[in-house]
């Protein structure tokens, strides 16, 4: 059963454009939302995160926005840099747990 | 300050073997999760421990187990291991929050099983 998916495995955009990722999520349960990068066999880095209380969170040049009706959120990276490349993993933890459910990874190519 | 830190990054066991593998927190995070990456189950939670109890498990068998220390640095073990336990370790921690806190991720352990 698998609660949080990311339907496109690869996504492949050009240098200055913007880069969307999508997730979608089926517990109701879930009330935090982060997004990782993460390259091979190396720990994920921490990109951003909503809270569910919220629709929108931005640091710098990348945005999440969360539409709770649609149990979707979306990683904008605007605008997209090389060094941007790598698999893009959403997760979502419920209310009351540090338990990281994870999507199944974009992996994201930033082409010059 | 310094981040999560894993030992050892990369180690090779026989089936059979058992292995330890250590995590040392965020200085000042009380929560520390035990996450699995292979590339057909994903990354998959363990387990977490707060204050040195397991708050949380995930859906793995008994050959899988942790401990956490009250410096809140922590271990887990796998014992009798299988071929299939080849993967990424990935350790977590957290400041001890129950929701609501970024979770961050360690380098990872490399466990290679032949």
């Amino acid at each position: 059963d698998q609660q949080v998916k990311q339907n496109s495995p690869s996504l492949s955009v050009q240098e200055g454009r913007i880069s969307i990722l999508n997730c979608d999520y089926t517990n109701s349960m879930f009330d935090y939302f982060l997004w990782y990068k993460k390259y091979p066999a190396e720990g994920p880095t921490f990109l951003i995160s909503i809270s569910s209380i919220k629709d929108k969170n931005e640091d710098g040049r990348f945005t999440v926005f969360l539409n709770k009706s649609a149990k979707h959120l979306s990683l904008h990276i605007v605008p997209s840099q090389p060094g941007d490349s790598a698999v893009y993993f959403c997760a979502a933890s419920p209310r009351g747990g540090n338990k990281l459910t994870f999507g199944t990874g974009t992996q994201l190519k930033v082409e010059l | 300050k310094a981040g999560v830190t894993q030992t050892p990054r990369y180690l090779i066991k026989t089936r059979g073997q058992q292995v330890t593998l250590s995590c040392s927190p965020i200085s000042g995070h009380r929560s520390v999760s035990w996450y699995q990456q292979t590339p057909g189950q994903g990354l998959q939670f363990l387990f977490e421990y707060f204050s040195e109890t397991q708050r949380n498990k995930g859906n793995f068998p008994g050959r899988f187990s942790g401990r956490q220390f009250s410096n809140s640095r922590s271990e887990m073990n796998v014992s009798t291991l299988e071929l299939g336990d080849s993967a990424l370790y990935l350790c977590a921690s957290k400041s001890g929050g129950l929701s609501g806190n970024t979770i961050y991720f360690g380098e990872g352990s490399w466990l290679t099983v032949v």
